[in-house]
């Protein structure tokens, strides 16, 4: 059974702050997305990392995917309130069916 | 991008009815979508995939016939939730992707609340 550990599960910063958020598995997936949802919504994809080694940055958000493509990180500088949410990562199974981590609950407090 | 609608965003139904929930791939055919089910701060369960013209598969411990899953359409998948109880009651999503190119992402719906009393 592939899992994907990500962590931390919970993170409360303040204004201004950088985090990082990780998702590390011992399988190998063939890409793996990061969504962001907010409550009451469904998720909303932010990026897809396919290339071992690739680094993909949306404005103040940085995504890695490893090497051996069983792990990634999302870096976010200078967190704002607006960047409340949970982010969730996702690997793909090469069969289109994702694999979700337990998901990251951020607070960013102004 | 590719957008995905669910209906209803919410809904409220007795024990022992079933509710129907629709998703739809509005800009794009998806010949198959998924269904999850989300518990409160908690991540995405997938339920079922759900196939264009063939049965759908379940995952395990997702009973099939109380959770009956149709694609009569590259478009339209539905779930329809059978003798409904309050440990039914949900955040259920369902997302589709456009296919190889990039590798299989997925677009969700808005989700549906449903609330058995």
């Amino acid at each position: 059974t592939q899992l994907l550990e990500q962590s931390p599960q919970f993170l409360s910063i303040q204004e201004g702050e950088n985090l990082t958020v990780y998702c590390n598995s011992s399988s190998v997936f063939s890409s793996l997305q990061w969504y962001r949802q907010e409550p009451g919504e469904g998720p909303v994809l932010l990026v897809t990392v396919v290339t071992g080694g690739e680094v993909k940055k949306l404005k103040r958000l940085t995504f890695q995917f490893g090497d051996a493509r069983k792990d990634s990180s999302l870096h976010i500088t200078a967190a704002q309130p607006g960047d409340t949410g949970l982010y969730l990562c996702a690997g793909n199974n090469q069969g289109g069916k994702l694999i979700f981590g337990q998901g990251t609950e951020l607070s960013v407090k102004p | 991008g590719a957008v995905v609608s669910q209906h209803p965003s919410r809904v409220i139904c007795k024990s022992g009815t079933s509710v129907k929930i629709e998703c739809r791939s509005l800009d794009f055919q998806a010949t198959t979508m998924f269904w999850y089910r989300q518990f409160p701060k908690q991540s995405l369960m997938l339920m079922a995939t759900s196939n264009e013209g063939s049965k759908a598969t379940y995952e395990q411990g997702v009973e099939k016939d109380k959770f009956l899953i149709n694609h009569a359409s590259l478009t339209l998948s539905t779930l329809t939730v059978t003798s409904a109880h309050p440990e039914d009651s949900s955040f259920y999503i369902c997302s589709a992707h456009k296919g190889r190119t990039p590798d299989y992402e997925q677009y969700f719906g808005p989700g549906t609340r449903l609330t058995v009393t």
